[in-house]
């Protein structure tokens, strides 16, 4: 499973776009890059997954470069309420079938009012 | 969507005393569960994979006396914490997908927050 860069902690305001980058240099052919969001004291959610260009569902989008070595998830008009910590996973389309996960450090996002 | 529950949400136990934790998955099948475990401030460490029908397989430095895992049907699997101490406290977390998805998508519980005194 490839490992993952992301930045430890990230502030915005409400109504604010943010963008939260991946890097994921080893990434190999058959990794699909994959975000989950946690609040406090619950399991993570699955926002969004993706192998190239760019993938939109209501939640978020996720941008995706043609050397795939990073990504961007993309969550628009931020609220209070997204208020939580962001993991980015890569990992092989094929082992994933499996479901194994392993998490970095994630990425916690703070919006203020 | 798919939907995993756990029980207990929460559990305080004394020093030396087992606990055993549930993971269901309510509205699909599933093959195989993971284990999670995180303290607080900390990312999630998987533990185990819960194989239905068949032994679980344990992470690199997970003792598996300790954590009994079992996998008794596709839509159950519990964690065992033995012997328990206080440095087993912890946010246990399970997931589980649906055995037709194809994508690296996993369903987690709610969680677990095991506290021992």
């Amino acid at each position: 499973l490839a490992k993952t860069t992301q930045p430890i902690s990230m502030d915005s305001y409400e109504g604010q776009e943010v963008n939260i980058t991946c890097s994921h240099n080893n990434i190999a052919t058959n990794d699909y890059i994959t975000w989950y969001q946690q609040f406090p004291s619950q399991g993570p959610r699955f926002i969004i997954q993706g192998y190239k260009t760019k993938v939109t569902n209501e939640v978020a989008s996720l941008f995706i470069p043609a050397d795939r070595k990073s990504s961007t998830l993309s969550l628009p008009r931020v609220s209070l309420s997204d208020t939580a910590v962001y993991y980015c996973l890569v990992g092989d389309g094929r082992e994933s079938n499996t479901g194994k996960l392993i998490f970095g450090q994630g990425t916690t996002l703070q919006v203020k009012p | 969507g798919a939907v995993v529950s756990q029980h207990p949400s929460w559990v305080i136990c004394k020093s030396g005393t087992s606990v055993k934790i549930e993971c269901r998955s309510l509205d699909f099948q599933a093959t195989t569960m993971f284990w999670y475990r995180q303290f607080p401030k900390q990312s999630l460490m998987l533990m185990a994979t819960s194989n239905e029908g068949s032994k679980a397989t344990y992470e690199q430095g997970v003792e598996k006396d300790k954590f009994l895992i079992n996998h008794a049907s596709l839509t159950l699997s519990t964690l065992t914490v033995t012997s328990a101490h206080p440095e087993d406290s912890s946010f246990y977390i399970c997931s589980a997908g649906p055995r037709d998805s194809n994508r690296y998508e996993q369903y987690f519980g709610p969680g677990t927050r095991l506290t021992v005194t």
